[in-house]
């Protein structure tokens, strides 16, 4: 079981190019997370997906894209990276979306470590 | 909207000694649920206690437990017998029930624990 997964952990863009975060989870859950971290700010929610085939923007979800083909996965999607995209991405999956159940908490990815030029 | 508060960007603690991190948070639910999260270097994110609002029993897991005080809204974590890997940002997050992606969290405390 090897919870949530995050590829790649690294990775360093010129302004304007594009890339894709994969978020894979094992857990059979059915909501996905993506925040990003810097520093002095705690985790702010970027977009998340209540199910298969569903998503909805967050906090701050200008300058990216996401989708969720597969129950399992959840793709961040920068099209034309700038410097202010520079930060940690984590994705997490819950269970549900705390209803009740104690199976409420968040399980959180390793990072992704995103650099732009 | 929810905002989460913790005031102590930094501190410290001897080994084997106690510290409690401050949260306080703001919110007019009454349904809801608090969170310590914990962010070693490795910066993988780890779910260390959590607290529902409506039981009134403050939770513990092991050396880790919680003061949570609805009527002022606050929620401190106190860590006993301080150990090396305690190291680590803690997070306190706020959920309202039945708003998974209502997952607030705060601006993180950087605890250190010294030999």
């Amino acid at each position: 079981n090897a919870g949530v997964t995050q590829t790649p952990k690294f990775r360093v863009l010129k302004t304007g190019q594009s890339m894709t975060l994969l978020c894979a989870q094992d857990m059979n859950h059915e909501y996905m997370y993506w925040y990003r971290q810097d520093p002095g700010m705690g985790l702010r929610l970027i977009h998340y997906s209540v199910g298969e085939g569903t998503t909805a923007k967050g906090e701050v979800p200008d300058g990216y894209n996401v989708s969720r083909l597969k129950k399992q996965n959840f793709l961040l999607g920068l099209e034309s990276a700038a410097p202010s995209q520079t930060s940690v991405y984590f994705c997490a999956s819950s269970y549900s979306r705390g209803g009740g159940s104690s199976r409420n908490e968040q399980f959180f990815g390793p990072g992704t470590r995103l650099t732009v030029l | 909207a929810q905002t989460v508060t913790q005031s102590q960007p930094e501190m410290s603690v001897q080994e084997a000694e106690t510290v409690t991190l401050s949260c306080t948070y703001d919110t007019s639910e009454n349904n809801y649920y608090l969170f310590w999260y914990k962010q070693p270097p490795s910066r993988q994110m780890i779910l260390v206690i959590r607290q529902e609002a409506y039981k009134q029993q403050n939770a513990t897991e092991n050396r880790f437990s919680v003061n949570f005080q609805k009527a002022a809204k606050s929620f401190s974590l106190k860590i006993s017998d301080s150990q090396l890997g305690d190291t680590a940002m803690y997070f306190c997050a706020f959920m309202k029930r039945g708003y998974g992606q209502n997952f607030v969290f705060g601006p993180g405390t950087r605890l250190s624990v010294l030999p």
